[in-house]
């Protein structure tokens, strides 16, 4: 696609529920991440894929929150019992491989799913 | 203290001002340093990309680093009120985990017509 697409744009969960957010990277980038903004303050890392593998997941705040990109493609991020510390907008991110370079290597964001949970 | 510190503002500017926005680190190994502008209720886009110390110029934009000082600087030009974001400034060490960024908490900026 023509940029990185996130779906729900919008979620509001009651506490307890699971969430799942889907990214939608561009065509041919082999990396992927996800990234967490709560209001206010800006994106901090959550995990890094290249292609299928997750090669880092130091970034997840605890054990409650799960991603998986099963064909190298497609990734979602799962929240399971979510807490009100979880509202927050979830940027999903691509870049072509991963590295960046003293040339260049442009990481593109997505427009976010903003989470509240209620 | 963070790795790295932004002003959060706001700052606001009449259209045709000159801005100046800046972050400072404490990590020497951030070698990768970005600009990236965030419109409301958008992501991020980037604006300006540095690899280690000097000066970079993009039209209206002109990104410094000066890694003596772990100081960097993005000046506006004849700001205009569609630069209206929150500019967030982002850096990434050397070596095998070069992809991931640290960003700053952003300056959030409104220019006056």
């Amino acid at each position: 696609g023509a940029g990185v697409s996130q779906s729900p744009r919008y979620k509001v969960a009651k506490r307890g529920q699971d969430v799942a957010l889907r990214c939608d990277p561009i065509s041919g980038h082999v990396s992927l991440f996800w990234y967490q903004q709560a209001l206010g303050q800006g994106p901090e890392f959550l995990t890094y894929f290249q292609n299928e593998a997750q090669l880092d997941k130091s970034g997840l705040p605890s054990d409650r929150f799960f991603a998986e990109r099963p064909e190298g493609s497609v990734s979602t991020l799962k929240i399971q019992r979510t807490q009100q510390e979880d509202s927050a907008v979830y940027l999903c991110a691509s870049n072509k491989d991963g590295r960046l370079t003293a040339s260049g290597n442009t990481i593109y964001f997505g427009e976010g799913s903003w989470l509240t949970v209620v | 203290q963070k790795e790295v510190e932004q002003d959060p503002g706001p700052l606001s500017v009449p259209e045709g001002a000159i801005v100046s926005l800046n972050c400072t680190y404490s990590n020497s190994a951030f070698q990768y340093f970005m600009w990236y502008r965030q419109y409301s209720r958008k992501g991020p886009e980037l604006l300006m990309y540095t690899y280690s110390s000097g000066n970079k110029e993009d039209g209206r934009f002109t990104a410094q680093v000066d890694k003596s000082s772990k100081y960097i600087s993005l000046f506006i030009r004849d700001s205009q009120p569609s630069d209206s974001a929150t500019y967030l400034c982002a850096m990434s060490a050397s070596g095998g985990s070069n992809y991931k960024l640290t960003f700053g908490k952003g300056t959030l900026l409104t220019v006056n017509p």
